[in-house]
């Protein structure tokens, strides 16, 4: 299989605080590590990748100082949202890349809404 | 143009029909090919994946890839009510390594009881 947690699953903060994700691998390892962003009714944006034990690589326009991401262990990331502000209300989903064979393939947790209020 | 074209539905349909649901694309480097069904506020699940071109089916699905014409395909035969949901399709250049996945904007599904 290919298990995948998120937490929490939504949270609800003030504009300024900060918001952690935990994502874990429950079942394999991942070395890499991707997170999305999703909007009502869109399809998924990649926000940035990471390999376990080095810096993520973030998508054009995603700011590296406001997303944090670690990527500290091959089962767990995190991404911190810092000094949140109503328009990164959003589904943010990670999603580790499970190797099988010659083939890494990625799987998704179930989302973490956030709404900044 | 986006580099992957899917029509976003929705698409209705009467419990027990065939579904066909496609995407097409523009980069002839993409060897991998995947459709992932997205229930309301979850994650996406894995379906299939397919390598190159060809057919794979698993259960009531079958996915084709047709490299030549830059169409992929997901059929879902005696399609249940359970079934609706959205299903994006994704690819990338490579099966493995740290490459990127391109997805369609999914397509949405609803089976009629």
């Amino acid at each position: 299989g290919a298990v995948v947690s998120q937490h929490p699953s939504w949270v609800i903060c003030k504009s300024g605080t900060s918001v952690k994700i935990e994502c874990r691998s429950l079942d394999f390892q991942a070395t890499t590590m991707f997170w999305y962003r999703q909007f009502p009714k869109q399809s998924l944006m990649l926000m940035a990748t990471s390999n376990e034990g080095s810096k993520a690589t973030y998508e054009q326009g995603v700011e590296k100082d406001k997303f944090l991401i670690n990527h500290a262990s091959l089962t767990l990331s995190t991404l911190t949202v810092t000094s949140a502000h109503p328009e990164d209300s959003s589904f943010y989903i990670c999603s580790p890349s499970k190797t099988s064979g010659s083939t890494d393939t990625q799987y998704f947790g179930p989302g973490t809404r956030l709404t900044v209020l | 143009q986006k580099e992957v074209e899917q029509d976003p539905g929705p698409l209705s349909v009467p419990e027990g029909a065939i579904v066909s649901l496609n995407c097409t694309y523009s980069n002839s480097a993409f060897q991998y090919f995947m459709w992932y069904r997205q229930y309301s506020r979850k994650g996406p699940e894995l379906l299939m994946y397919t390598y190159s071109s060809g057919n794979k089916e698993d259960g009531r699905f079958t996915a084709q890839v047709d490299k030549s014409s830059k169409y992929i395909s997901l059929f879902i035969r005696d399609s249940q009510p359970s079934d609706s949901a959205t299903y994006l399709c994704a690819m990338s250049e490579q099966a493995s390594g740290t490459y990127k996945y391109i997805f369609g904007t999914g397509t949405r599904l609803k089976v009629l009881a």
